[in-house]
């Protein structure tokens, strides 16, 4: 069954330093999401990407962050100067066409020291 | 603003018991709504769909309802197992496909 694929499942880095995490989503998928769960408190919405830019953005999302999708396969987070308050479970989503079904990958923890 | 609420945050219960999870939302004008359970450290897993012209979805023993105009859904689950024991959790989404999640439920099903 296909599923959406992330990478690293942890990561460990020193606050002020750029983090990447990457991300494949499900094939055929056309939109793409990044989420975050600090320990304890609710999934939050970050960012949705379609046909090559972002279509939404919450206040999380500030100059600090981007997103990419560097070729027809990888869709990218990247922190640029890392926070401790950043550290959180990020995951990543994708779905099909508008309105159907929102697939999730198994998050990668970031831990910022 | 959107706001997702479930209740209650934690439940336990014995093996064979049916049960219902709440959710509510304080903006009616949603697209869709979706359920997912999550095992502890672990991605969300989605579990229904429900699009906001629909009343009830079914898969297997969960059984999703949905009243958009008064701002509720609720997950049932028929015939509890030990395997149900995760956290459940409520998501309502726009058109663009964003989706704000509510708190989760904890559900422990004793053997």
């Amino acid at each position: 069954e296909p599923e959406v694929t992330q990478t690293p499942s942890h990561q460990v880095t020193q606050m002020g330093q750029e983090v990447i995490l990457r991300c494949v989503p499900i094939s055929n998928h056309l939109y793409f999401y990044w989420y975050r769960q600090i320990l304890g408190q609710k999934v939050e919405f970050l960012v949705s990407f379609y046909n090559n830019e972002i279509s939404e953005k919450s206040e999380i999302f500030d100059d600090q962050f981007s997103v990419e999708r560097p070729d027809g396969s990888n869709f990218t987070l990247k922190i640029r100067s890392t926070k401790l308050e950043d550290s959180a479970m990020y995951f990543c989503a994708s779905r099909g066409e508008s309105g159907t079904e929102a697939f999730f990958g198994q998050g990668t923890r970031l831990t910022v020291v | 603003k959107q706001e997702v609420t479930q209740i209650p945050a934690a439940l336990s219960v014995p093996e064979g018991e049916n049960l219902v999870l709440n959710c509510s939302f304080t903006d009616s004008a949603i697209y869709n709504l979706q359920w997912f359970r999550q095992d502890p450290g672990k991605g969300l897993t989605s579990l229904l769909l429900i699009q906001s012209s629909q009343r009830e979805q079914t898969s297997g023993r969960l059984n999703a309802s949905l009243d958009k105009s008064s701002g509720r859904s609720t997950l049932y689950i028929a015939a509890s197992q030990p395997g149900d024991s995760a956290t459940y959790l409520c998501a309502v989404g726009n058109q663009g496909g964003k989706l704000i999640f509510g708190q989760g439920t904890e559900l422990s099903v004793k053997p």
